[in-house]
């Protein structure tokens, strides 16, 4: 059962370079989202897809862009990376809508920003 | 806005011990939700209970409860007999009415158990 599955786990990066962090589910999820884990800050938001075609802003979407490209699949790209998005990038998916349904995560993705 | 906030920041216990985490959310929507995800040092998160807004019965499953009171806005988590295995990262998250399924997570509390 791969589930959420994430690539790279690891990458670093220098300063104004871009990168795109993959994802995919096999769940048959329609709603995935993308998480940034910083120390001390629990999880915060960056962007979600409710549906295949939306994508919306999550709580610290700035610097971020996002791609549904099919309902498999949710990538998330740096376009210039700054060293304040050295973080910890999870991806989740969860069934269809709803506040109840709980989020499937992956292995998670470490980026470090030099 | 919606906030999640644990006040413990680590815990420390020796095993066998019982130990509780504290969660205490804000919402002004009246539906509702409330999860515990697990983080293991291995770094995943793990789904651990779900509970919404109109059930407040406490929940029980093996070593792990959960004790809900809407009237403090509290949803706290509480292992019985630790385990080495439960040291890990505990989060609590909410999602409410307005949110659609978007998590708020809480700080996190860092539970060690020493054997």
């Amino acid at each position: 059962n791969a589930g959420v599955t994430q690539t790279p786990k690891f990458q670093v990066l220098k300063t104004g370079q871009s990168m795109t962090l993959q994802c995919a589910q096999d769940m048959n999820h329609n709603s995935m989202y993308w998480y940034r884990q910083d120390p001390g800050m629990g999880l915060r938001l960056i962007y979600y897809s409710a549906s295949e075609g939306t994508t919306d802003k999550g709580e610290v979407p700035n610097g971020y862009n996002v791609s549904r490209l099919n309902k498999r699949e949710f990538s998330l790209r740096l376009e210039s990376a700054a060293p304040s998005q050295t973080s910890v990038y999870f991806c989740a998916s969860s069934e269809a809508g709803g506040l109840n349904q709980p989020q499937h995560f992956g292995d998670g993705t470490r980026l470090s920003i030099l | 806005a919606q906030k999640v906030t644990q006040a413990q920041t680590e815990i420390s216990v020796v095993e066998k011990e019982d130990v509780t985490l504290d969660c205490v959310y804000e919402t002004r929507d009246t539906t509702y939700y409330l999860f515990w995800y697990k983080q293991p040092p291995s770094g995943e998160l793990v789904f651990l209970i779900r509970r919404n807004s109109f059930d407040e019965q406490n929940e029980i499953s093996g070593r792990y409860s959960w004790n809900f009171q809407k009237s403090t806005s509290s949803f706290n988590f509480t292992i019985t007999a630790s385990q080495v295995v439960d040291s890990a990262v505990y989060f609590c998250a909410l999602s409410g009415g307005t949110s659609y399924g978007k998590l708020t997570f809480g700080q996190g509390t860092i539970l060690t158990v020493h054997p």
